[in-house]
């Protein structure tokens, strides 16, 4: 059964360093998502992406983020200047549609931690 | 500011009871309400519900929406330990591919 897929599982970095979390969507997919779950607090909405533009970003997605299509299979979400609150699970999504097929398939997610 | 409201925020069952979970909500144009189960790690997609009064069903779960009271409710009969999850809601807003959580309902099912 396909599946998104997310590397690395775990990354660890210093405050103000940039990381890069990489999602593989589902293949025939074409909106994509990121989200963010602080330990112990509810998913949070950050971006997501449709036709290699953002559709939509919520109030968590400034200047700091930025995601990015790079080829026909990837999608990425640079964080620039890492702060210790970045640290949290970040999820990547799929869904083959919008509408009536927006059933979204989640990642295992990428646990960042700011040092 | 678009929100999602569940309860009870946790509940704890023994094997064979119903549990009823609870979402409402407030978005500025409402397109579809979402529940999810997450268990370890990332969120597996339940049911997606868009008119209000038709039941949408799988297995031992089933849920409902009503757009005129603003919730949802999700029925788990016959419980299992493998039941045992956070339970989360979202809706998507119409201004495009925009979710909002709630803070999830997590469940424990004793044997």
């Amino acid at each position: 059964e396909p599946e998104v897929t997310q590397t690395p599982s775990h990354q660890v970095t210093q405050m103000g360093q940039e990381v890069i979390l990489r999602c593989v969507p589902i293949s025939n997919h074409l909106y994509f998502y990121w989200y963010r779950q602080i330990l112990g607090q509810k998913v949070e909405f950050l971006v997501s992406f449709y036709n290699n533009e953002i559709s939509e970003k919520s109030e968590i997605f400034d200047d700091q983020f930025s995601v990015e299509r790079p080829d026909g299979s990837n999608f990425t979400l640079k964080i620039r200047s890492t702060k210790l609150e970045d640290s949290a699970m970040y999820f990547c999504a799929s869904s083959p549609g919008a509408g009536l097929y927006n059933e979204q398939f989640f990642g295992p997610g990428t646990r960042l931690t700011v040092l | 500011e678009d929100k999602v409201v569940q309860s009870p925020l946790s509940l704890v069952v023994h094997e064979g009871d119903t549990v009823t979970l609870n979402c409402s909500y407030e978005v500025t144009n409402f397109r579809s309400l979402l529940w999810y189960k997450q268990e370890k790690k990332a969120p597996t997609f339940l049911f997606m519900l868009t008119s209000s009064g038709i039941e949408k069903k799988s297995g031992r779960l089933s849920s409902i929406l009503d757009k005129k009271e603003l919730f949802s409710i999700l029925n788990i009969t016959a419980t299992q330990t493998g039941d045992s999850a956070i339970y989360l809601c979202a809706v998507e807003n119409n201004y495009g591919q925009n979710f909002v959580f709630g803070p999830g309902t997590r469940l424990s099912v004793l044997p």
